[in-house]
């Protein structure tokens, strides 16, 4: 099981770029990385997934370099709005069932 | 968004008395999913149903009962519950090929007295 580490919290301003570092040193092959938002008493809101390289949807960017040692979660130009709890997940689409492990997340506050 | 909705949103119960929480997905997915967040806690996976099977119990006290009668609802049933099992239930979704993109209902604010 790829264990994740991410920092505790982050701070940010109103229209700047927001980049979360996720390390997970000892992924495996076949583990796809993905990342969740999550708003005070409410459930976690899937962000993005990807496995190399670099993925972006409406919402986010995920970069992933070569080695997949890390990823790196671009949120560009933040609002308030995205005031919010970040979690990185790592695992094997097949076998995620067993393995399913949100951790603590990223804490982001973004300022006026 | 309603693709998974769950019923009460808070729910106060006593010790000795028997509930109900229901989720109800309609993203036509297969694996059906309930947590547990506490205060300042990371949420904690409870069940995981695929195809309506059981495919995971982690270590939950059997004063939880879930059931799965069909990939579309899934509820979780509360009895004799304790004061430290108030928390917000959260039931999630995904396609049975990929676990890690869930689906998660807004939950169920659970206070036991």
């Amino acid at each position: 099981l790829a264990k994740t580490t991410q920092p505790i919290s982050m701070d940010s301003y109103e229209g700047q770029e927001v980049n979360i570092t996720c390390s997970h040193n000892n992924i495996a092959t076949n583990d796809y990385i993905t990342w969740y938002q999550q708003f005070p008493s409410q459930g976690p809101r899937f962000i993005i997934q990807g496995y190399k390289t670099k993925v972006t949807n409406e919402v986010a960017s995920l970069f992933i370099p070569a080695d997949r040692k890390s990823s790196t979660l671009s949120l560009p130009r933040v609002s308030l709005s995205d005031t919010a709890v970040y979690y990185c997940l790592v695992g094997d689409l097949n076998t995620g069932f067993q393995k399913l492990v949100f951790g603590t997340g990223t804490r982001l506050l973004v300022s006026p | 968004e309603t693709g998974v909705t769950q019923t009460p949103r808070h729910l106060v119960m006593g010790m000795t008395n028997k509930k109900s929480l229901k989720c109800e997905q309609h993203l036509g997915h297969n694996a059906m999913y309930w947590y547990k967040q506490s205060a300042k806690k990371p949420l904690e996976l409870m069940f995981v149903y695929n195809f309506k099977e059981q495919t995971e119990n982690n270590s939950v006290p059997s004063r939880f009962s879930p059931e799965c009668p069909n990939s579309s609802h899934l509820f979780l049933h509360l009895h004799t519950l304790q004061p430290e099992d108030s928390a917000l239930y959260l039931c999630a979704s995904s396609p049975r090929t990929d676990p890690y993109e869930q689906y998660f209902g807004p939950g169920t604010r659970l206070t036991v007295t």
